[in-house]
């Protein structure tokens, strides 16, 4: 199976404009969940997406929103860019049949605004 | 927020010495998952334990669980130089059954 991809991988924005991350999950896998990696930070958990649905939401503005189509396939998206949206952005999937809790990651996104 | 707390946060030990992480947390857990990441790339997944079970083993790679202390530990044994990167662990918080994060430990295995 091809595993998790992420697109693009390298982004430089600027401050005030938007962007959009794609993410492909393993196939067969309905879940996928967004993270925002920082050095300060680790790990910051966005939002999960189970079969369309928004599933849990992390505590970050509304500037950031995220959306699941009928293939899996997931797009998060950044309105009005601020310099500390600047991270790595990571998407997993994971198959969530059973207690299979499992994530398996992309490559991630780093997006650098200037 | 923040789920677990890894301890320490950076660790450098020589080349085929034991690597020990800790992991605390905060609510209670349905199971407590072990990642690393290699430089800024994806994380990959490196052992599973469930809130029922004390001790798990896979190849080099020991975790404990003391749920009563609301506490993980991950140790490497042998380690080697290809184990440098950062290790984190993931907890399912609250009945929503996302997974959270800690910060991690950097790891840096000396030659």
């Amino acid at each position: 199976k091809a595993g998790v991809t992420q697109t693009p991988r390298y982004l430089i924005k600027t401050r005030g404009q938007q962007v959009t991350l794609s993410c492909s999950p393993i196939s067969g896998h309905r879940s996928v969940s967004w993270y925002q990696q920082t050095p300060g930070q680790g790990l910051q958990f966005l939002f999960e997406y189970f079969s369309e649905t928004q599933r849990n939401k992390g505590n970050f503005p509304g500037r950031f929103s995220g959306r699941q189509f009928s293939n899996s396939r997931s797009e998060m998206n950044v309105s009005t860019l601020e310099l500390g949206d600047s991270a790595l952005y990571l998407c997993a999937s994971r198959d969530w049949t059973g207690s299979n809790e499992k994530l398996f990651f992309g490559s991630g996104t780093q997006l650098s605004v200037l | 927020s923040q789920q677990g707390e890894e301890d320490p946060q950076a660790l450098s030990i020589q080349e085929g010495e034991n690597a020990t992480m800790n992991c605390s947390y905060k609510t209670s857990i349905n199971n407590l998952q072990w990642y690393r990441q290699n430089s800024g790339r994806g994380l990959v997944h490196l052992i599973l334990i469930r809130s029922n079970e004390r001790e798990k083993h896979s190849g080099r790679l020991r975790v404990t669980l003391d749920t009563s202390k609301k506490s993980s530990s991950l140790l490497i044994t042998a380690s080697r130089a290809a184990d440098t990167a950062s290790y984190f662990c993931a907890t399912d918080a609250d009945r929503d059954d996302k997974i959270i994060f800690g910060k991690g430990t950097r790891l840096h295995i000396l030659p």
